[in-house]
């Protein structure tokens, strides 16, 4: 299957304090995406990159930030968690703004902010 | 607003039956469609695609519906297995160097198939 790592696959953290996920790819794609999956809104794009230091916003980007110094990492950070961002976070990656196979999604990191 | 639509959050079908999952979009940009499929604890998994050209697409036992009229398409599995029981996210993309080439999901259909 597809190299796309996310790290850490669960996370608990208290409400105010920074936390940052990783995401890994050794596809040597261009593209990589942070969704968030929740109940009754299925997955919701946060950020995008479309290349090293590229990175724009999605649908639901406040309260996030992304980095990407080297093309294999994607770095969602929550800059003050709430408990608003308990969710479960995606990364995903392909070669081309528009495949016919779409995205590849990683497993996935269970948040829970307390 | 939620520009791609699957209203039913869940089905139940029989082993060997088939099943039906639906999905509306309202946005006109749109023109290639793909579903996937996603098991517990793990990350969403690519079952099949469709672009705006066609209004059919098969693949096994997956066989995808387009009906552009009516920005509506469907994902049949004839026939239905165990193992297909698993969330079901339809997903839309707009046309390349836009905002809307991002892929935009719906809420996700939880299928069940009982033996």
């Amino acid at each position: 299957d597809a190299g796309i790592t996310q790290s850490p696959r669960h996370k608990v953290t208290e409400t105010g304090t920074p936390v940052t996920l990783r995401c890994h790819q050794t596809e040597n794609h261009r593209y990589m995406y942070w969704y968030r999956q929740d109940p009754g809104h299925g997955l919701r794009l946060i950020h995008y990159s479309y290349g090293v230091k590229d990175t724009d916003k999605g649908e639901v980007s406040d309260g996030y930030s992304v980095s990407r110094s080297k093309t294999e990492d994607f770095l969602l950070t929550l800059e003050s968690a709430t408990s608003s961002q308990t969710s479960v976070y995606f990364c995903a990656i392909s070669e081309s703004e528009r495949t016919q196979t779409g995205y590849t999604f990683g497993s996935g990191t269970r948040l829970t902010v307390v | 607003d939620q520009q791609v639509k699957q209203n039913s959050p869940s089905l139940s079908v029989q082993e060997g039956r088939i099943s039906i999952l639906n999905c509306d979009y309202t946005n006109s940009m749109f023109d290639y469609f793909l579903w996937y499929k996603k098991y517990p604890a793990e990350g969403p998994t690519f079952l099949i695609s469709i672009s705006s050209i066609k209004d059919k697409n098969e693949d096994g036992r997956f066989t995808v519906f387009l009906n552009k009229s009516a920005k509506h398409l469907s994902l049949h599995i004839v026939p239905s297995q165990p193992g297909d029981s698993a969330v079901y996210f339809c997903a839309a993309s707009g046309f390349r160097g836009t905002s809307g080439s991002r892929l935009t999901f719906g809420e996700g259909t939880q299928l069940t198939v009982n033996p």
